[in-house]
């Protein structure tokens, strides 16, 4: 099974700071990495995918990169509906998730 | 606006089979996508269940024993049948519905409401 890593679990930071999120692959994924957003009771949902293709309707303050085995998602200007978890996911080798990171109020 | 909506029984009972359908609207089933669902329990996170497209079913290898799913062309929905169902098998379950860009691997684009699903005598 390929792991996902992400860290930190947990962020606090203010609105308007900028916010950079780590996921790392126990093995190579090449570029098949989505990332989600979700909020308390609600489903995730698709940020990103290809690692740095924002899906449709998604802020361009949301953005991707990596390839092979490390990931950023970085959100350059937190809004107050940015406070959420984050999980990565690799559709490489089948699909697994990342524990989450927890972006809260400072 | 593709839009899917789980629906089952949000009790179980330990041994029994946990049965869930997804309705899906804005689009057909027979459409070249992954039909997915995929779970979430406090104690293992999001947990990708298996996907069943045009080219038959994937199961994720722990539960791949007691796992099947189908599509019903004429409701427009797909479904999820899980086995043997014991405490660690509460949830919430989620439908989805996964996409395909250069890899031709799917990540999930749409997304259920979710269900919560409980086992427990």
């Amino acid at each position: 099974e390929t792991v996902m890593t992400q860290s930190p679990a947990t962020l606090s930071v203010s609105p308007g700071e900028r916010v950079t999120l780590s996921c790392r692959a126990s093995q190579s994924v090449s570029i098949n990495v989505a990332w989600y957003q979700q909020k308390p009771g609600q489903a995730p949902r698709l940020l990103i995918y290809g690692a740095s293709n924002r899906a449709t309707g998604i802020p361009a303050r949301f953005s991707g990169s990596g390839s092979g085995t490390e990931f950023t998602l970085t959100i350059s200007s937190l809004q107050s509906e940015d406070f959420a978890t984050y999980y990565c996911q690799q559709y490489s080798h089948w699909r697994t998730f990342g524990q989450g990171t927890k972006v809260e109020v400072k | 606006q593709v839009q899917l909506q789980e629906s089952g029984p949000g009790l179980v009972t330990p041994s029994g089979t946990l049965s869930l359908t997804c309705a899906v609207s804005g689009v057909s089933v027979t459409s070249p996508k992954y039909w997915s669902w995929v779970r979430q329990s406090p104690g293992k996170g999001l947990e990708w269940i298996g996907e069943i497209s045009l080219s038959g079913a994937d199961y994720n290898a722990p539960l791949k024993s007691r796992v099947t799913m189908s599509v019903d062309k004429s409701k427009n929905q797909f479904s999820l049948d899980l086995t043997s169902v014991t405490a660690a098998d509460t949830a919430v379950y989620y439908c989805a519905r996964g996409s395909s860009f250069n890899s031709g691997f799917p990540y999930f684009d749409s997304w259920g409401r979710g269900t919560l699903v409980i086992v427990s005598s």
